[in-house]
């Protein structure tokens, strides 16, 4: 079963556009968010991350948004550059409530940024 | 520093091999995780190590054997392994603070099972 689900599976966007991924959830335990971004080859990075606490966090061009009644939360990638172009992972874990800091991921989002 | 690294970045091995993958951190964090990642897919979680005792093993086959020497040090040693075991084997260690957990990932190494 799908913990974490992410749409959608791949994305194309011009250089300078918004890029906008989703993800949804459904345990409600779950209290920590985090976005990976991951270029071809190499482990994936830890972009950005929420705490359900707050409903939005900007981080120079990337922005999570985060509706905690929903369920959901996304990410959004302003005046997005080639160099975006890569792919993205949102997870979700329990933070307060485990020892073990369990990740979740969704399926992924293939970013590609055209110039 | 939020660097973990892994070592080899690439190996290619036969199916009667025995061969072992390492992962460094020095950051202090004491849980530290093998995850196998295979392409266009997400990281699948394989085994958790908290305070260097296995604390999740996610059904992974006996032929995938961790060990964790000491806070700093994780291996995963392979044998007999499979063609479908080829994949992208990825160290990750997590720090919490505040409530805050925060896992960091190392570049992975490309297992290739002939």
């Amino acid at each position: 079963q799908q913990q974490v689900k992410q749409s959608p599976q791949s994305l194309i966007v011009q250089k300078g556009g918004i890029s906008i991924i989703n993800c949804a959830y459904e345990n409600t335990a779950f209290d920590y968010f985090p976005w990976y971004q991951q270029f071809p080859g190499k482990g994936p990075a830890l972009l950005i991350a929420i705490r359900p606490d707050v409903s939005e966090k900007k981080e120079g061009r990337f922005t999570i948004s985060f509706n905690k009644s929903a369920k959901q939360f996304s990410l959004h990638i302003m005046d997005s550059q080639p160099g975006d172009s890569a792919t993205y992972f949102c997870a979700a874990s329990r933070g307060r409530g485990s020892t073990l800091g369990r990740l979740y991921f969704g399926r992924g989002t293939q970013l590609t940024v055209w110039p | 520093d939020t660097e973990v690294t892994q070592t080899p970045k690439h190996l290619v091995m036969g199916m009667t091999n025995k061969k072992s993958l390492k992962c460094e951190q020095h950051m202090g964090h004491r849980a530290m995780y093998w995850y196998k990642q295979k392409a266009k897919k997400p990281p699948e979680l394989m085994f958790v190590y908290s305070y260097e005792k296995l604390s999740i093993n996610e059904s992974v086959p006996s032929r995938f054997s961790p060990e964790c020497p000491n806070s700093s040090l994780l291996n995963l040693h392979l044998h007999a392994l499979q063609p479908e075991d080829s994949a992208l084997y990825l160290c990750a260690s997590r720090r919490k603070r505040g409530g805050v957990d925060t896992q960091y990932f190392g570049p992975g190494t490309r297992l290739t099972v002939l």
